[in-house]
């Protein structure tokens, strides 16, 4: 069975503080993981995937297969970085990507 | 262009009470998904659709649920006796051919209440 975990409901920094949010997986293949934002009142959004290796935002997540990791990272944290933030992991099933998703944590960047 | 919609926005009911709700999802797209999301939970999957075809129907919890997707375009997500536990928001998103790198396009959800 697949399974993300996200062992921080709330991460609180300040304004240009580093940001490091936990995610760690258990999956038997080889996983394919996101990131999904929840900006207030919008809807959920792709962050970034680990297959592409980019940064948006300013943020990072590198796929530590030996930690069965995929924390997502940025040096300086902006105001409007508050946020959901939920890891994925990409299932294949029927030909489709179902997607598994950790419980989440809100991010909090104060001034 | 217009992103993935859901109505109704918000749907209060009774318990026992038959509910409908509906997805568009971004035109041309062939994979829709369904997820239902609990208080203080991330998004779980409920169902998936290519086409017209339900290709894995895993994460309906019981026999209650049902979804239907007659023309490939337009989902409905059916649940027959409501129960309290059913609250949530249930979400649905697509994406262009349910490949591994295509990115999926969440709708904003309907927030269901059963009294």
């Amino acid at each position: 069975a697949q399974r993300v975990t996200q062992p921080e409901k709330l991460l609180s920094v300040f304004k240009g503080a580093p940001v490091e949010l936990k995610c760690n997986y258990s999956y038997s293949g080889s996983p394919e993981l996101f990131w999904y934002v929840q900006y207030s009142r919008q809807r959920l959004q792709l962050l970034l995937r680990h297959i592409s290796r980019e940064s948006i935002k300013g943020f990072t997540a590198d796929l530590n297969k030996g930690e069965t990791s995929f924390h997502l990272k940025k040096p300086f944290a902006q105001e409007e970085d508050s946020a959901m933030y939920y890891c994925a992991l990409e299932g294949i099933t029927g030909g489709g990507n179902k997607l598994t998703f950790g419980t989440g944590t809100q991010l909090k960047v104060e001034l | 262009g217009a992103g993935v919609s859901q109505t109704p926005s918000n749907k209060v009911t009774e318990k026992g009470k038959y509910v409908e709700l509906r997805c568009d999802p971004i035109s041309g797209h062939t994979a829709l998904y369904w997820y239902r999301q609990s208080l203080g939970q991330g998004p779980e999957f409920l169902i998936y659709f290519q086409g017209t075809g339900a290709a894995d129907d895993s994460g309906l919890p019981n026999d209650r649920f049902f979804a239907v997707r007659p023309e490939g375009s337009v989902s409905t997500l059916k649940i027959q006796r409501t129960e309290r536990g059913d609250s949530a928001v249930y979400l649905c998103a697509s994406s262009p051919s349910g490949a591994s790198t295509d990115t999926q396009y969440f709708g904003p959800g309907t927030r269901l209440t059963v009294l």
